[in-house]
């Protein structure tokens, strides 16, 4: 079954260093998501990347993160600068253009800033 | 604006015991409606899914959720819980136009009793 593959598991970094993390989506699927989840809150969406674009971002996606697809199978996520505060479970998910399909999710990968 | 409410942040039931989740959502157009399920450590599943149709749709692993739309609800049932079921459930809600972004509710931790 294709599933959503994200790596590292967990990263550790100081803070004010530059993260990437790395995530492979489902072979067949347009629409890239990042979404992330602080210990013990909600799971909330960061940003979505379409067509070599970012169709939406939330207010959290600042100028500090950025996302990129460097080839035809990975999508990234970059932190510049990271904060204490960014220190969360990260989920890349993907899904297919139609509407009536959900969007897979990753295993996601924790990020810890110290 | 979407936002997804989940009133209970924890729930304990027997092993055996039938199984109910709450979920109301707050969306103004028709709502594209999701459960999720995330094991320890894991990614997060897709559990059910509802678009249009049938108000009563039936998920993996057998879970099943009924949509109200008169009480803004989207219910999880299980008959029967397993010890397996312990998780943390999420129920979101996708905008009708491409169901892109997936707004969460803060998620419910099920605990089975033995």
């Amino acid at each position: 079954e294709p599933e959503v593959t994200q790596t590292p598991s967990h990263q550790v970094t100081q803070m004010g260093q530059e993260v990437i993390l790395r995530c492979v989506p489902i072979s067949n699927h347009l629409y890239f998501y990042w979404y992330r989840q602080i210990l013990g809150q909600k799971v909330e969406f960061l940003v979505s990347f379409y067509n070599n674009e970012i169709s939406e971002k939330s207010e959290i996606f600042d100028d500090q993160f950025s996302v990129e697809r460097p080839d035809g199978s990975n999508f990234t996520l970059k932190i510049r600068s990271t904060k204490l505060e960014d220190s969360a479970m990260y989920f890349c998910a993907s899904s297919e253009v139609n509407i009536y399909t959900e969007a897979f999710f990753g295993q996601g990968t924790r990020l810890t800033v110290v | 604006a979407q936002s997804v409410t989940q009133p209970d942040i924890h729930i304990t039931v027997s092993e055996g015991a039938s199984l109910e989740l709450r979920c109301n959502y707050s969306y103004g157009a028709t709502p594209y409606l999701f459960w999720y399920v995330q094991s320890p450590g894991q990614g997060l599943q897709l559990l059910l899914k509802y678009f249009s149709g049938d108000t009563l749709v039936q998920g993996i692993k057998g879970f099943e959720a009924e949509f109200k739309r008169s009480q803004s609800s989207f219910n999880l049932r299980k008959p029967s819980v397993h010890w397996s079921d312990a998780a943390e459930y999420f129920c979101a809600v996708g905008a009708a136009q491409g169901a892109q972004k997936l707004v969460f509710g803060q998620g419910t931790r099920l605990t089975i009793n033995p």
